[in-house]
């Protein structure tokens, strides 16, 4: 089953303990991406992946880390982790459609729901 | 800042009604996709539109591009309970990979 999976779903933590989510896609995708939601924003991307070791910031970097050294792993790395980080997050994964020229397909993640302290 | 305007932010109807979200921007996107989120679940991927002008239907779901590729309309005709969700555009900037989402439209359906 294509599955995106992260992991925990769940996590409260104190403000400047390090904390990483992980994120891991089973269907080969070159392409990841991580987002953050909140009330009355939407989802605002944070950092993205076309491929192994090449990463891009989104429109909400600050704070956040990423590391692509494997092509099913995107894991999320806070350093030290403030109560504003508090949000739900989400990891995407997509390849490009070659059948109807759509450029990205992405599959979504259950969410981490976070919790800073 | 919100590149994505999705309008109404909230819509609540009765069965068998029909329905219309908005998605509007000063920005060009090479592509705009349309999602419908769950509680407690991630986005799941409707459509994706890439070409001005284009009409796509998804069963009860009408999705349409603006000729300019700035904003989107989704149509729901005869809406059932099972609609009922978050609504959410997303459009890829000229940067691939890059995408903004709008703030999203929540649709209650009532029986």
């Amino acid at each position: 089953e294509a599955q995106v999976t992260q992991n925990p779903r769940y996590l409260i933590t104190v403000t400047g303990k390090k904390l990483t989510v992980t994120c891991s896609q089973n269907m080969n995708h070159e392409y990841m991406s991580w987002y953050r939601q909140d009330p009355g924003l939407g989802l605002r991307q944070i950092y993205y992946s076309m491929n192994v070791e090449v990463t891009d910031k989104g429109d909400v970097p600050e704070g956040y880390k990423v590391s692509r050294k494997e092509k099913r792993n995107f894991p999320l790395i806070l350093e030290s982790p403030s109560p504003n980080q508090t949000s739900l997050y989400f990891c995407a994964s997509s390849s490009r459609d070659r059948m109807t020229s759509a450029k990205n397909i992405q599959y979504f993640g259950a969410g981490t729901r976070l919790s800073v302290l | 800042t919100q590149l994505l305007e999705q309008s109404p932010q909230f819509l609540s109807i009765q069965e068998g009604e029909n329905l219309t979200v908005y998605c509007n921007s000063s920005s060009v996107f090479s592509s705009l996709q349309w999602y419908r989120q769950e509680p407690g679940e991630g986005p799941v991927l409707l459509v994706t539109v890439v070409t001005g002008g284009e009409v796509k239907k998804l069963k009860r779901l009408t999705f349409q591009f603006g000729d300019a590729r700035k904003d989107s309309s989704l149509h729901i005709t005869a809406a059932q309970p099972g609609d009922t969700g978050l609504y959410l555009c997303a459009g890829e900037t000229d940067s691939w990979g890059k995408f903004q989402f709008g703030a999203g439209t929540q649709v209650v359906v009532t029986p």
